[in-house]
């Protein structure tokens, strides 16, 4: 089935460096979100794209995050000079837009580990 | 204040009972309402969406108070496999979802 899909499924580097998600979101989804979570906590929005809006960044946590999406598609969440902290897993989720009874539909996650 | 909010629980409950879940959102715009069921390192999944006039999925019957702000969730006859965190989620005009932070739920034998 064509669900979400993301990759790396496990990250592990050290801290300082610079890492690289990506999110491929459901064919014809135009909303696509990045939340994190550590271990045992909720979840915690980062950001959201929708088509060709500009993305709202609100939930991002300092300014060695960001993120892009081109074409409208593929996702690239990125993470500069990482730090311990930074440890979690990284969800994906997309959505249609139009019907506000369409649910978000998660793809796997990136389990990030800092050393 | 959360834009929604959970009681984390933890709910333990022996198999074959009933347990009920509330959930409590604060903006009265919100559109519609969702539960999603997340297994330990886990992604969250999609358990069932909440209409108005209130729904049913087998064991599980969710609900909505539109008047009180408040979504639930019942889980009949309770199994092992039904051991998880829910998610009381929330969707507002703008696409944006709120999540609470989950109810935890162990089914003990």
């Amino acid at each position: 089935g064509a669900g979400v899909s993301q990759s790396p499924s496990n990250k592990v580097t050290e801290k300082g460096k610079d890492v690289e998600l990506r999110c491929d979101p459901i064919s014809g989804h135009t909303a696509l979100y990045w939340y994190r979570q550590s271990l045992g906590q909720g979840l915690e929005f980062l950001i959201y794209f929708q088509g060709n809006s500009a993305p709202d960044k609100s939930g991002l946590p300092s300014d060695r995050f960001s993120a892009e999406r081109t074409g409208g598609s593929v996702s690239t969440l990125t993470i500069q000079r990482t730090q311990q902290e930074d440890s979690a897993v990284y969800l994906c989720a997309s959505s249609l837009v139009g019907d506000s009874n369409q649910p978000q539909h998660f793809g796997d996650g990136t389990r990030l580990s800092i050393l | 204040r959360k834009e929604v909010e959970q009681d984390p629980g933890p709910f333990n409950v022996p198999e074959g009972a009933t347990v009920a879940f509330n959930c409590t959102y604060s903006n009265s715009a919100s559109q519609s309402f969702f539960w999603y069921r997340q297994d330990c390192r886990k992604e969250p999944k999609l358990l069932m969406s909440v209409y108005s006039s209130g729904n049913e999925d087998g064991r599980f019957t969710a609900q909505l108070n539109r008047a009180s702000q408040y979504i639930s969730l019942l889980i009949r006859d309770s199994k092992l496999s039904d051991s998880a965190t829910y998610l009381c989620v929330a969707r507002r005009t703008g696409n944006q979802f709120y999540f609470g932070t989950g109810t935890s739920l162990t089914v003990i034998p």
